[in-house]
């Protein structure tokens, strides 16, 4: 059965800490990997992997694959108050309608 | 900018009731999804659709049904809703199938059964 998980679960750090967070994944055929912040509402989309090794950054954010080991990291560095949030990892399975989602790491940043 | 609207952000509702969640997005997007959102569980796909009148069950449709009418519009039923049905609601959307198409998410509608 595919499925997606991420760790922890559950992150409380202070402004201007670096946290990494985790998804691994097991998916048949896989292809990309997402990850989305979702704060009081809906999910934002933040990056998609493809390729192992590239690293994709956005700012303070940036996240790497690596398909031998079937996992993914999402760094945030200097975070801040407003990086609080629900982060996502999702995988979309054969045929791609169907996405696999992580129950999500929940990190808050304290000021 | 892709949006995707629902209609409601909070809902409550008895056991028994028939509820229905509206989706809207405007960007001509060909496939549309509904979740819910649990603590713990993630989001669960409940149905999706990938044309007008084409819908397809995702892992957990028991107890909804959907319609997709117009493409820009996709709705979710609870033809008599329980309180396990208590949950977060996301309507999402993507141009297309495939795995290069990240999807659009709508703000949400929190049922509560009682």
């Amino acid at each position: 059965e595919d499925k997606v998980v991420q760790s922890p679960l559950s992150l409380v750090v202070h402004e201007g800490d670096t946290v990494t967070l985790n998804c691994s994944y097991e998916v048949t055929n896989f292809r990309s990997l997402l990850w989305y912040k979702q704060e009081k509402k809906a999910p934002t989309f933040l990056f998609m992997l493809t390729s192992s090794g590239i690293e994709k950054k956005s700012g303070r954010l940036s996240s790497i694959l690596d398909k031998k080991e079937l996992f993914s990291i999402l760094n945030i560095t200097a975070t801040q108050t407003g990086d609080s949030a629900v982060y996502l990892c999702a995988v979309p399975n054969t045929g791609g309608f169907k996405t696999i989602f992580g129950a999500g790491t929940r990190l808050f940043v304290k000021a | 900018d892709v949006k995707v609207t629902q209609s409601s952000r909070y809902l409550v509702k008895r056991t028994g009731e028939k509820v229905f969640l509206e989706c809207v997005q405007d960007m001509d997007h060909e496939n549309m999804f509904w979740y819910r959102q649990d603590p713990g569980l993630g989001l669960r796909l409940i149905y999706f659709s990938y044309d007008v009148k084409m819908k397809e069950k995702g892992d957990i449709p028991e107890g909804y049904s959907v319609s997709r009418e117009k493409k820009e519009r996709f709705s979710l039923i609870l033809e008599s809703a329980s309180t396990n049905q208590t949950s977060m609601y996301l309507c999402a959307s993507t141009l297309r199938g495939g795995h290069m198409n990240e999807q659009f998410f709508g703000p949400g509608t929190r049922l509560t059964v009682l």
